[in-house]
């Protein structure tokens, strides 16, 4: 059984940019979550995708946006980046079987932008 | 939002001894639970507590539970070096058709000195 991964591990860009950042889930999964988790904070909810469609989201702006695809993998996008984006950012993968219960976690993406 | 709120925010202790970090939350939940996270990685799963729970111990940790107050508390058991991490409370939050997110606090800080 493999876990989740993320890629890159760490990635810079300046303001402005756009970036993408990507997550295969666990195997068996079928629902992927994204977290932003700014330095000494606890993870925020970004959002979650379920067969491909976004289901349900947080405080964040139109700008972060998400895809799933037909493998339950997904990428994490964000446009105009600004500098309070920088930020660790956790992918966390789960199975609609159980529902409200664990979520397993990747890595994380460390984004600086400058 | 924050939805938990964990304290002590840090909290250094000797290896060999308890560690007990507490949680508060704003909402009825339907389980509460835990996650380890090392150095700025991804988050591990600890332990979760059903709401009908009152205690669940997994190897050296004991999770107590009171819904009337709100609360829950994190007993590590004779501390190990590897035990220093950031430690977690998550409850998860409906967000739309069978969606959830988990909502996090802002964490406890736990240094084991060896």
């Amino acid at each position: 059984e493999t876990g989740v991964t993320q890629s890159p591990t760490h990635l810079i860009k300046t303001r402005g940019q756009q970036v993408t950042l990507r997550c295969s889930s666990q195997s068996g999964h079928n629902t992927v979550s994204w977290y932003q988790q700014a330095l000494g904070q606890g993870p925020q909810f970004i959002f979650q995708y379920y067969r491909e469609e976004e289901n349900g989201r947080g405080n964040f702006p139109p700008r972060f946006s998400g895809l799933q695809f037909p493998n339950y993998s997904s990428e994490l996008n964000v446009n105009a980046l600004e500098l309070d984006d920088s930020a660790l950012y956790l992918c966390a993968s789960s199975s609609t079987d159980n529902a409200q219960e664990t979520q397993y976690f990747g890595p994380g993406t460390r984004l600086l932008v400058l | 939002s924050q939805q938990g709120e964990e304290d002590p925010q840090a909290l250094s202790i000797q290896e060999g001894e308890n560690a007990t970090m507490n949680c508060s939350y704003k909402t009825s939940i339907n389980n509460l639970q835990w996650y380890r996270q090392n150095s700025g990685r991804g988050l591990v799963h600890l332990i979760l507590i059903r709401s009908n729970e009152r205690e669940k111990h997994s190897g050296r940790l004991r999770v107590t539970l009171d819904t009337s107050k709100k609360s829950s508390s994190l007993l590590i058991t004779a501390s190990r070096a590897a035990d220093t991490a950031s430690y977690f409370c998550a409850t998860p939050q409906g967000s739309g058709a069978g969606s959830y997110q988990l909502t996090f606090g802002k964490g406890t800080k736990l240094s084991v000195i060896p």
